[in-house]
């Protein structure tokens, strides 16, 4: 019964650094979703893979970047991090659009 | 284009009283409603989806949303509330394909004993 599951839990940077989080659904699921949650704000989108080798930018993607390892797996990269990019982040995955099934999401802290 | 709008950010009631979760939504088509629930420190778990096959909606946990097409209107209800109600919830509006949801800002329900 794992779902979606996202690693780390939390991290903390230093601004400039990189890192990468990922994400492993195990639904057979064909599309997987970033997202970022800021206080007041619901979630936005950052990125989405509506299938296995397509990525499409959503509403808040600059600074970002994402790989679609296969069909389990989604990470999205912070190549320099900014303070700006603190925030918790969710991963989501879906059968082919419609209901998303998130992950407990990862917290980011960046100094 | 679509947007979500929660009507109230905080919404305090007693437990066993009624709750009333408001949300507004404008979209250019046919829209895919949700509601999804967070409780603290944990991911998003749906408690219902609109599909258009009726206009109210039956979810988890005794939780049911009515769409208004004339008022634009997802409303959530629940008649008794649970201190377990304790959480943060999101109407979410879909576009046609379902990839790009939208969130409103969110409504956190606080249940007093």
């Amino acid at each position: 019964n794992a779902g979606v599951t996202q690693t780390p839990k939390f991290q903390v940077l230093k601004t400039g650094q990189s890192m990468t989080l990922q994400c492993a659904q195990d639904m057979n699921h064909n599309s997987m979703y970033w997202y970022r949650q800021d206080p007041g704000m619901g979630l936005r989108l950052i990125y989405y893979s509506a299938s296995e080798g397509t990525t499409d930018k959503g509403e808040v993607p600059n600074g970002y970047n994402v790989s679609r390892l296969n069909k389990r797996e989604f990470s999205l990269r912070l190549e320099s991090a900014a303070p700006s990019q603190t925030s918790v982040y969710f991963c989501a995955s879906s059968p082919r659009g419609g209901i998303q099934y998130f992950g407990a999401g990862t917290r980011l802290s960046v100094l | 284009a679509q947007s979500v709008t929660q009507l109230d950010s905080h919404v305090s009631v007693s437990e066993g009283t009624p709750v009333l979760l408001r949300c507004n939504y404008s979209s250019s088509y046919s829209p895919s409603l949700f509601w999804y629930v967070q409780h603290p420190n944990k991911g998003l778990q749906l408690l219902l989806k609109y599909t258009s096959a009726a206009t109210l909606v039956k979810g988890i946990n005794g939780f049911e949303a009515e769409f208004k097409k004339s008022e634009t209107s997802f409303h959530l209800t629940k008649p008794s509330a649970h201190m377990s109600d304790a959480a943060e919830y999101f109407c979410v509006v879909g576009d046609n394909a379902g990839n790009m949801l939208t969130f409103g800002g969110g409504t956190r329900l606080m249940v007093k004993p």
